[in-house]
């Protein structure tokens, strides 16, 4: 079955380092987003890109956020300067099509921020 | 999108049927009901999804009201791995928008 593929797993970062997550979506899909989850908070929605644009984004993607695909198949999230609040798992997903058939989430990179 | 209403919690025997219950009073015409479920803080997983007919997939049931204002997700025999965070959630058919997670149902499935 397809999936979509994060690394690292778990990341370990100093506050004020730049960090960047990185997915692989599944091939023939279309639409790629990054969702955040602190740790016993609820799934929280960042970004959602689509044909190499940004689509939509929550208040919480602000200028230390910026995703890109620079090479077709990867998607990546970075966060140009962590804080310890930026401390979550970070969950891709992709989304075949814009019917709103069923997304597709990898297993999530868990970004510690010291 | 919709807002929906999820228990916080619900235990349930293993081998007996799981009915997770969820209102969507709001929903519009043109709005499905998504669940998918988080098993311990992995990804999220799409479990089934419908508009108004009853469907059925090889993971659960989903059962919609002729109003369409609740939902019941059925997982006919649970097992132990069922144990997991439920998430009902409506979204407009068409549209690539994001899915909006709520703090779902907490499954319990006791041996």
């Amino acid at each position: 079955e397809p999936e979509v593929t994060q690394t690292p797993s778990h990341q370990v970062t100093q506050m004020g380092q730049e960090v960047i997550l990185r997915c692989v979506p599944i091939s023939n899909h279309l639409y790629f987003y990054w969702y955040r989850q602190i740790l016993g908070q609820k799934v929280e929605f960042l970004v959602s890109f689509y044909n190499n644009e940004i689509s939509e984004k929550s208040e919480i993607f602000d200028d230390q956020f910026s995703v890109e695909r620079p090479d077709g198949s990867n998607f990546t999230l970075k966060i140009r300067s962590t804080k310890l609040e930026d401390s979550a798992m970070y969950f891709c997903a992709s989304f075949p099509r814009e019917d709103g058939s069923e997304a597709f989430f990898g297993q999530g990179t868990r970004l510690t921020v010291v | 999108d919709a807002k929906t209403t999820q228990p916080p919690s619900m235990d349930c025997a293993e081998g007996r049927a799981a009915n997770l219950p969820c209102n969507h009073s709001t929903i519009s015409g043109n709005e499905y009901v998504y669940w998918y479920r988080q098993i311990h803080s992995q990804g999220p997983q799409y479990i089934i999804h419908g508009l108004k007919n009853n469907e059925t997939n090889e993971m659960a049931s989903l059962i919609i009201t002729e109003d369409r204002k609740s939902s019941t997700l059925i997982l006919p025999h649970a097992t132990l791995r069922d144990t997991a965070v439920y998430y009902c959630i409506v979204r407009v058919a068409g549209s690539a928008r994001q899915l909006t997670f709520g703090s779902g149902t907490q499954l319990t499935v006791l041996p």
